[in-house]
């Protein structure tokens, strides 16, 4: 079946950066893109950025621009999505979910809680 | 970018009862809404897109409506299994945004 598998929680320091991995399977990748959203405590899911199915082109919300970075690894079939220069706010759950061009969301990861504190 | 505002922000009701979700958009979106099922520690589960396709395996109490700025969630008969958070999210325009989620709680 359909898995996107995220990599486990993290801590980090403010000014440190942070890399999250999305593995998937159960389905062809270069047909999917893959979004990463995020959800700080007591706030709703933010949209970050997404890789496009096949071309691998990237797209960022302005929120996060300069500090977001979305790779793709076709032949591991793992997107990933980098943060820099954490700070307290960036404190959340990350989650990764695919969706065929322009369309919804239809699987999600589990979420990968990232924790900014020093 | 587009708002998008979810109401009430939680609902208690009791098992059996009707439940009407509603999300409403800052500017018409069509029909470019999905809605998703959250429950603690896990991961979103979608439960229609394009405001009233049902996915898979989504049971029919389970129900979606509405076009343009006004969309609408109901749960005809609530089973123990549907108490959890229920959010919208816009596919539209770019950046996609979200709601703020309705909780369904247990009266």
């Amino acid at each position: 079946q359909v898995q996107l598998v995220q990599s486990g929680a993290e801590v980090k320091e403010p000014g440190a950066s942070v890399k999250v991995s999305c593995k998937t399977s159960g389905y062809t990748f270069s047909s999917y893109s893959i979004h990463w959203v995020r959800q700080a405590p007591g706030q709703r899911l933010e949209w970050m950025g997404r890789v496009n199915a096949g071309n691998g082109d990237t797209r960022y919300s302005q929120n996060f621009q300069g500090r977001v970075t979305i790779t793709r690894d076709t032949s591991a079939s793992t997107d990933y999505m980098e943060v820099s220069s954490l700070r307290s706010e960036d404190t959340a759950v990350y989650y990764c979910a695919r969706s065929q061009s322009g369309s919804y969301m239809d699987v999600w990861g589990k979420g990968t809680t990232v924790t900014v504190s020093s | 970018e587009i708002v998008l505002t979810q109401s009430p922000g939680t609902l208690s009701l009791s098992p059996g009862e009707r439940a009407t979700l509603s999300c409403r958009a800052s500017q018409s979106i069509g029909r470019y809404i999905s809605w998703y099922q959250q429950k603690p520690g896990q991961a979103p589960r979608l439960l229609f897109s394009d405001a009233s396709s049902r996915a898979t395996g989504i049971p029919d109490r389970f129900r979606g409506s509405g076009s343009g700025t006004d969309f609408v969630l109901t749960v005809t008969r609530l089973e123990p299994e549907d108490f959890a958070v229920y959010f919208c999210q816009q596919y539209a325009n770019s950046p996609r945004t979200f709601g703020q989620g309705t909780k369904v709680e247990i009266q």
